[in-house]
This record gives C-alpha cells, structure tokens and sequence, in this order.
C-alpha cells in the first residue's frame, strides 16, 4: 500500500505557462515534505520543502502548498522553463527524528519550448 | 553539492556473485541512506545507518547487507545477486536539523 502517491505519471506544460504537480498521502503523521527534482543519470536534487506548520513554502520560481486536511501537497513551477523538464518526487517523513523518508513514483515533466 | 560520492557509477555482473557498492561522504553527517530506483516505484529505501556500526533496516532490505566501520562510508553488499536486483542505487545523506536528504551521483547495477 503506497503511502505516497503521485498519480500523474507525467506532465506536459507550455513554457511561460505554470506547471503544476501533484502529491497525496494517506498517513496523518507524516508532517515534513520534501520535492525533489532528478535530471537521467543524475542523483536526485533536493529543491523545497514544507512542514506541517505552514501551508505554503516559497523559493524562487517554485512554492510548495500543504493542505493537511485533503492529505495533499503540490509544487507550482511559474514561468515554466526548458530546463525543469524532469521527473519530481515527493517524499515525506512523520514526525522529526526517525529521519526516514516516503518516496512517490515521481511524475515527469516536459516543458515545450 | 553534499561532498557524496558512489563507487562503481556502473556495475555489470552475473547471477549469483556477490556485490559490494560504496558510498562515500566527506562532511562527517551522521545518517547516511540507500534506495534503489525502479520504474513505477520511485525511490525505495533499502537500509539507513544512524551511526557507526548503527544501521537499520529499510522497506526492501530483503537481499542486501550493509556495514559501516568507518562515518564517511557506508557500504550496501548483494550477498547473491539476482536479476531482481537490476536497478539504479542511490545513497543519500540527511543534513540539518530538518533532516532533509542529499544524493549521490547513482550506481546503475544490471544483474545478468
């Protein structure tokens, strides 16, 4: 039973235009999230993270919101660019100090040029 | 960059024969963690070590042994590899107090 569920397996965006990607957990005591990017060939990239605390977390061009309620997390990428073409994972961990981590599948993300 | 690196970047082997990958950290970070990759799976842990000769078992550690004699290194051993075990293996490390991981480059194992 996947805990961490990234149902779209892929995400296709014009660029300029934003992308959105989406993640659902099934357990409550998960409370730390982490979004990651990985390029072929590459080890994967950490890229934001959000804690149950908070609802929305910005870096740059990517904000990650949290609905705890809906078990829910999504990763807006605005303007969509070339080189976010990618796969995302989302990941998440319970309560801080078992420092262990739930992947989802990963969706891939072409951004058209 | 976490200072993470992973040795052999690729690895062709038979079935049957043992394996040994290595993972390598020069920041002294006390948690160190493998996963395996697979298409429609993501990322799997497969064993984590807290500490030097500290390690525990992940979700698909079925397989696999690890040790860590040594902080920087944290080695994942095939006893017996098998063609189940064909995969992309990662280790990560977890920096800061909000324990997020950081990966190396990736080993890309094919068991024949």
């Amino acid at each position: 039973d996947q805990q961490v569920k990234q149902n779209s397996p892929s995400l296709s965006v014009q660029e300029g235009r934003i992308s959105i990607l989406n993640c659902d957990y099934t357990n409550s005591m998960f409370d730390y999230f982490l979004w990651y990017k990985k390029y072929p060939a590459e080890g994967p990239t950490f890229l934001i993270s959000i804690s149950s605390i908070k609802d929305k977390n910005e870096d740059g061009r990517f904000t990650v919101f949290l609905n705890k309620s809906a078990k829910h997390l999504s990763l807006h990428i605005v303007p969509s660019q070339p080189g976010d073409s990618a796969v995302y994972f989302c990941a998440a961990s319970p309560t801080s100090g078992t420092y262990k981590y739930i992947f989802g599948t990963g969706t891939r993300l072409k951004v058209l040029a | 960059d976490a200072g993470i690196t992973q040795s052999p970047r690729h690895k062709v082997t038979e079935t049957g024969t043992p394996v040994t990958l290595r993972c390598h950290q020069t920041e002294n970070h006390r948690y160190m963690y493998w996963y395996r990759q697979d298409p429609g799976h993501g990322l799997r842990l497969i064993h984590y070590s807290y500490g030097v000769k500290d390690t525990d078992k992940g979700e698909v550690s079925d397989g696999y042994s690890v040790s860590r004699s040594k902080t920087e290194d944290f080695l994942l051993t095939l006893e017996s590899a098998t063609s189940s075990q064909t995969s992309v293996y990662f280790c990560a490390i977890s920096v800061g107090h909000q324990e997020t991981q950081y990966f190396g480059p990736g080993t890309r194992l094919l068991v024949l």
